[in-house]
């Protein structure tokens, strides 16, 4: 089966400038997840969805980041302003169904952020 | 919510040794327990995971075992090999979403 599709995979902004990650999640994958893993920690959840709607997005920092899963499907997670702090990799995930249990994560292959 | 440590950060072993990564977690609701192995620039996979009603699993070199009532779990690679070096993860969940991640284990498996 087709993984997690990522893009870009690789992007260097400046500060306070805009920039939008994507995500095309396995054929029939329900969940989908956004990480964010800083250089040398765990990755660490943004966001949840599950078909079109938002699960849990407790850890997304509002003022800045967003995310939208039009569709149930593919989905883009945007940083406007970016900041230093933002520089990490950015994972898209998904599973079959939100039970995890039955359905573990499949992750893709990650966005590298830069920002200067 | 949830808190996972995991230790060592790093860990280096010679071919062949054996290598144990162990992870702690707080909420004793958590039922599930997976292993990612991510190598430098790749996407983290999954390589095993157990859950609550289990208290070790095993595939071939590569073991988990529970303890839920100390809440730790740990991840043990036998015969190690040069291609076993990555950064490996623990996570705890608790079935339903949530997925929490610890620091990851850098292991190097010298020739």
């Amino acid at each position: 089966e087709a993984g997690v599709a990522q893009s870009p995979r690789y992007k260097i902004i400046e500060k306070r400038q805009s920039v939008a990650f994507w995500c095309n999640p396995i054929s029939g994958h329900a969940t989908l997840y956004w990480y964010q893993q800083i250089l040398g920690q765990g990755p660490k959840l943004l966001i949840q969805f599950q078909n079109n709607g938002v699960v849990d997005d407790s850890q997304l920092p509002k003022d800045r980041f967003s995310a939208e899963r039009l569709k149930g499907v593919d989905s883009t997670l945007k940083i406007q302003p970016a900041k230093l702090e933002d520089s990490a990799v950015y994972l898209c995930a998904s599973s079959l169904r939100a039970q995890v249990l039955n359905s573990p994560l499949h992750f893709g292959n990650g966005t590298r952020l830069t920002v200067t | 919510g949830e808190n996972v440590e995991q230790h060592p950060s790093t860990l280096s072993v010679q071919e062949g040794d054996s290598a144990v990564i162990k992870c702690t977690y707080s909420d004793s609701a958590s039922n599930y327990f997976p292993w990612y192995k991510q190598e430098l620039g790749k996407r983290p996979q999954l390589i095993i995971d157990i859950r609550s009603n289990v208290g070790e699993k095993k595939d071939q070199r590569i073991a988990v075992t529970l303890n839920k009532t100390a809440k730790h779990f740990s991840l043990h690679i036998t015969e190690t090999q040069p291609e076993d070096s990555a950064v490996y993860f623990c996570a705890a969940s608790d079935g339903f979403n949530k997925f929490y991640f610890g620091s990851g284990t850098k292991l190097n498996v010298k020739p």
